[in-house]
């Protein structure tokens, strides 16, 4: 079947560097995209790997291995406001099918 | 710019009635459109996307429908709400490609 696996929790303190992984098992993939959620509100965008490597986008970064099935978000500089939930998406399909995975609660302690 | 409308904000529903939720997107034209639901503390369910008018793709085989009569627009029904359907419902776009945007959601309690 096809499924997307994060740790459920994890805890870092302000300043540190902090790292999210994922691994994926779908029939068909496309890419990776991360989104982060906080209480109450909607997903929002914060980055994507269509080919191998690392993205970066400011504080966060994206890496996507296809031969390993796996990706990680990586978050540095941490801020209070990095605590919220944080999960991998999968495009399955050219033709638009995106799967989540169950998500990752960030706590960002001082 | 794009934006994307979902309402309403919350909805509390008796077990049997029906429900419709309506999602529109301004600021672009054919994109792809989808429904998520997601339970408290969970991931996001992909239920239904969109690639273009009239043209749905299930995921989940419940009591919810889902059409698309214009090309900005997707509604998601029920002819009788479950206590199981209670949850965040959330609307998207995107355009072929891995960065997706969410409307508000919608927050249905079916008591």
């Amino acid at each position: 079947g096809q499924s997307l696996e994060q740790p459920s929790e994890v805890t870092a303190v302000e300043g540190a560097i902090v790292q999210i992984n994922c691994t994926y098992q779908t029939s068909g993939f496309y890419g990776l995209s991360w989104y982060q959620q906080h209480d109450g509100g909607a997903p929002t965008f914060l980055s994507y790997n269509a080919l191998d490597g690392l993205e970066e986008t400011g504080r966060f970064s994206s890496f996507l291995s296809r031969s390993d099935s796996y990706g990680y978000l990586l978050l540095q500089e941490l801020q209070m406001k990095d605590s919220a939930s944080y999960f991998c998406a999968a495009l399955e399909n050219q033709g638009g099918k995106l799967i989540f995975g169950q998500g990752t609660e960030l706590s960002v302690k001082p | 710019s794009q934006t994307i409308h979902q309402w309403p904000a919350t909805l509390v529903q008796p077990v049997g009635s029906p429900l419709s939720l309506e999602c529109t997107v301004e600021g672009t034209s054919n994109p792809n459109l989808y429904w998520y639901r997601q339970a408290a503390g969970r991931g996001l369910q992909l239920l239904f996307y969109s690639v273009g008018i009239g043209q749905i793709s299930s995921e989940v085989p419940q009591n919810l429908s889902a059409s698309r009569p214009q090309d900005r627009q997707f509604i998601l029904s029920s002819k009788k709400l479950l206590l199981s359907d209670s949850g965040f419902y959330l609307c998207a776009w995107n355009h072929r490609g891995l960065k997706l945007f969410f409307g508000s959601g919608t927050q249905l309690s079916v008591l």
